[in-house]
Parts: C-alpha cells; structure tokens; sequence
C-alpha cells in the first residue's frame, strides 16, 4: 500500500491553464506538506496543513491555493499557471507538527511543465 | 533563519570507495537532523535521523553523527555500491517544527 500518493505523476499544460494536483496519505498522520523541487533540485516548503488547518505558508504566490478537505488529503490548485511553475513538487505527510525526529514521509512527486 | 549547507557535487566514486558528504547547519537550538535520499525520478525517502547532539544515525551502511560542537551531521559510508547512485539531502526540522529545511543535495554517482 502506498503511503503518500499523489496524481498525477506528470502534468504538461499551457500558460495561463489551471490545474490541481492531487494528494493522499493513508497513515493517519495529522499534519501534511507541499514542497518544491525546482531544476536545480532546491526543495522548499510551500504550505503546511495541520489538522485541515494552514500552519505555514512561505511566501507563495497567491496563485497557489492548498485545499485540505479532510487530513488524509492535501490537494493544490494553481491558476494562471505561469513558465516559472515548472517544477517538481512533493506531498509529504507526519504523525504530528514538530517534536523531535519527527519524520517527514514523502509522496512520488508530480512532475509539472508549463510550455 | 535556518539554513543547511552541502558540498556541492557531482561526487563520483567507485565501487567499494570510501562516501563522506560534508553537511553544516545554522539554526536556534539544538533541531532534529536527517538525510534523505532520492533516487532517479522517485520521491525521497528517509536514510537515517538524529535527535539530539552526539546521537548517531545509521542505515544501510550510511552513518551520521550530529555534532554541536561544530554544527555538522556529515554522511559516511565505507563501501559505496553502485545503486547508492542518487542524490542525497542534508535537511533540519525549523524551530517551530512546520517544515524542512533542505540543503542543495549532493548528487552520487557510483559506477563499477
């Protein structure tokens, strides 16, 4: 069973499209992230959900809206999509928010291409 | 803020070769440490951890030791083999623990 999925796993579109991607976790984990891995491989925290509730959200355009409609799931809508969108961006789940060793369990990721 | 240093890469090694990637952090207190690990076109996985200072993580061979004293929490294997191959992240859980902070990743890459 997968722990953290996410769909889909490769996204092509158009500038100025809006999409969403999609993520799950079937651990009963509590708190849920979104990253990004741009070309160069930097990953960076996007948002965190703790409980359906955001609890970070770093500095990310408006553009991008997480969705938690329940704490199994985290999905994340982009408008306008834009060339810079690019990327490779992560779902990742834990038990909890912070505490020590706590660990970060991640999702495949979803490749995402603007032309 | 909080912040993770790698060596850059790419490291190329041969098989049986002796992996150190350095990793230096800067941060408020004493943060959990980890590595992960990504292998071509998958998502990260966790290699090993370390909580408090002097704790040594281990796994697969891989060790890291989390050393206050000089902020560091290198990556250590004596015997790389070829599907080691993959891109290794150093990373900290922030102060307020809500999210990783990662460094840039070293690239690994082992051939036979």
């Amino acid at each position: 069973d997968t722990a953290v999925s996410q769909t889909p796993k490769y996204l092509v579109t158009q500038m100025g499209n809006d999409k969403s991607i999609k993520c799950e976790q079937n651990l009963g984990h509590d708190t849920m992230y979104w990253y990004k891995q741009d070309s160069k491989k930097f990953l960076k925290i996007m948002f965190s959900y703790n409980n359906k509730e955001l609890i970070i959200n770093e500095t990310v355009p408006n553009r991008f809206s997480p969705k938690s409609p329940d704490k199994a799931h985290l999905n994340l809508h982009i408008n306008s999509l834009e060339l810079g969108d690019s990327a490779v961006y992560f779902c990742a789940s834990s038990q909890r928010t912070g505490g020590a060793g706590n660990e970060q369990f991640f999702g495949p990721g979803t490749r995402l291409t603007v032309l | 803020g909080d912040s993770v240093t790698q060596m850059e890469g790419p490291v190329t090694l041969s098989e049986e070769a002796f992996l150190t990637i350095n990793c230096t952090y800067t941060a408020t207190g004493y943060p959990s440490l980890f590595w992960y690990v990504q292998y071509p076109g998958e998502g990260l996985q966790l290699l090993l951890k370390a909580t408090k200072a002097d704790d040594k993580g281990s796994n697969k061979g891989f060790e890291a030791t989390y050393r206050k004293e000089t902020t560091s929490f290198h990556l250590e294997k004596g015997s790389v083999q070829v599907s080691d191959s993959a891109v290794y992240f150093c990373a900290l859980i922030n102060q307020a623990g809500t999210a990783l902070i990662f460094g840039k990743g070293t690239t690994l890459s082992v051939s036979s």
